[in-house]
Order: structure tokens, then C-alpha cells, then sequence
């Protein structure tokens, strides 16, 4: 089945490590997103990626960091520098950065204790 | 891109249409209205989306209005698992432009 992973599912960590959250696709998709959700809140775009090798800061860039070193993967790194990094985190790809349609993988909720 | 105005909630008996409203007073003539919708603590999945013309689908139906200022969107025979979150979204061009706002919590009761 073509889709969208991320691993894990749920993810603890203590305050002031960094973290990397896992995202990757099957569907020859060339664009890439990394989205944050709060609780009773809109998703909200941290990274995107149109190409391999090439990222895009979004709306909340500030405290993470990417690499699209291979077209199927989009990991997501959560620094230290994250003031509030608890939340879920949501990957999603499209078949080319103007398609109609995004995929959506099951999110990793983060919490940072 | 245009913002959008959502209902915060609404409810809907379980059988009967649902009408999810959105207004997008701002939109442009190139810009598309798409339709999403989240599962409690799962991914958004695409549900329609249209320019101009009234667009169905196997899932829902989208009217929008003549001067392209809101649209609606239907559910015709909700069910429980139309239970959701549901996002009106304005854009075009990027997704790395668009914007999602606080959608619509959708219930559907028995």
C-alpha cells in the first residue's frame, strides 16, 4: 500500500534535547511538509520541501530543522531552541507543490517534559 | 491568500444532510476553494474542491456561490463517521502558501 509513515506514534522527552521525528513516503510524491497542531487549533506550517536537496522555511520555522536528502524521506528535527515543542506533528506530501491534493500521514505526538 | 470563516461547531443527526458553511469574502479569481477534514488524532484527508463550478464526489458536494464569496459544503447522508473536523482552505498555487484555519468540529448523532 503507497501512503505516508511516521514514526513513532507517540514520543517523551525531557526538556533541552533535540528530536528527531520520522516521516517517509512510498508515493514518488516530489513535495514534502512538516505541520504542527495544538490542541483546538488549525495545523500550522513549519518546513516544506519541493525537491530533494531544497526546503523552504514556514509560517513557525523557528526552533527546527529538516533535510531532504532522499525523495521518500523528510525527517524533522525539534531542537532545544523550541520554546514549546509539545505537540502533534503532522507530514504530509503532494505529487508536485501545486497539487490539489496533500497526503496526510497519522502524526507523532510530541511531549517534551 | 484569502482567509476563511468557518462556524466554530455544529451538529448533525446521523441520516440527515450536513451544510458546512465557509466564507471567503477576500478570494481571488485564480484561487480554489478545497475542502479537508480530521479524524480525532489522525492526518486531514482531502475531501473536494472546486474554482468556479459546483463539484461532487463520491464523498460530498461543494456549492459555490455566483460571486465566489463562501461556499458550502455537503454531506448528504451523514453518518457517525463523518464525525470530524472539517477545513475550508483558499489558495492557490503553493501549499506551502495555504492556510488552515481552526475548521468546523463537525457532530454527527444517532
Amino acid at each position: 500500500d503507497g501512503g505516508i509513515t511516521q514514526s513513532p506514534k507517540y514520543l517523551f522527552r525531557k526538556e533541552g534535547q533535540n528530536v528527531t521525528l520520522s516521516c517517509e513516503q512510498n508515493l514518488n510524491h516530489d513535495a514534502m511538509y512538516w505541520y504542527r497542531q495544538d490542541p483546538g487549533q488549525g495545523l500550522r506550517l513549519i518546513y516544506y520541501s519541493q525537491i530533494v536537496n531544497d526546503f523552504q522555511k514556514g509560517d513557525i520555522a523557528e526552533g527546527y530543522s529538516v533535510s531532504r536528502e532522499k525523495k521518500e524521506s523528510f525527517p524533522l528535527t525539534v531542537t532545544s531552541a523550541q520554546k514549546n515543542p509539545t505537540a502533534f506533528y503532522l507530514c504530509a506530501s503532494s505529487q508536485t507543490e501545486i497539487s490539489y491534493e496533500q497526503y496526510f500521514g497519522p502524526g507523532t505526538r510530541l511531549t517534551v517534559t | 491568500d484569502a482567509k476563511t470563516t468557518q462556524p466554530p461547531s455544529m451538529d448533525c443527526a446521523e441520516g440527515r444532510a450536513a451544510n458546512l458553511p465557509c466564507n471567503h469574502s477576500t478570494i481571488s479569481g485564480n484561487e480554489y476553494v478545497y475542502w479537508y477534514r480530521q479524524i480525532h488524532s489522525q492526518g486531514p484527508q482531502y475531501i473536494i474542491h472546486g474554482l468556479k463550478n459546483n463539484e461532487t464526489n463520491e464523498m460530498a458536494s461543494l456549492i459555490i456561490t455566483e460571486d465566489r464569496k463562501s461556499s458550502t459544503l455537503i454531506l448528504p447522508h451523514a453518518t457517525l463517521r463523518d464525525t470530524a473536523v472539517y477545513y475550508c482552505i483558499v489558495g492557490v498555487g503553493s501549499w506551502g502558501k495555504f492556510q488552515f484555519g481552526a475548521g468546523t468540529q463537525v457532530v454527527v448523532t444517532p
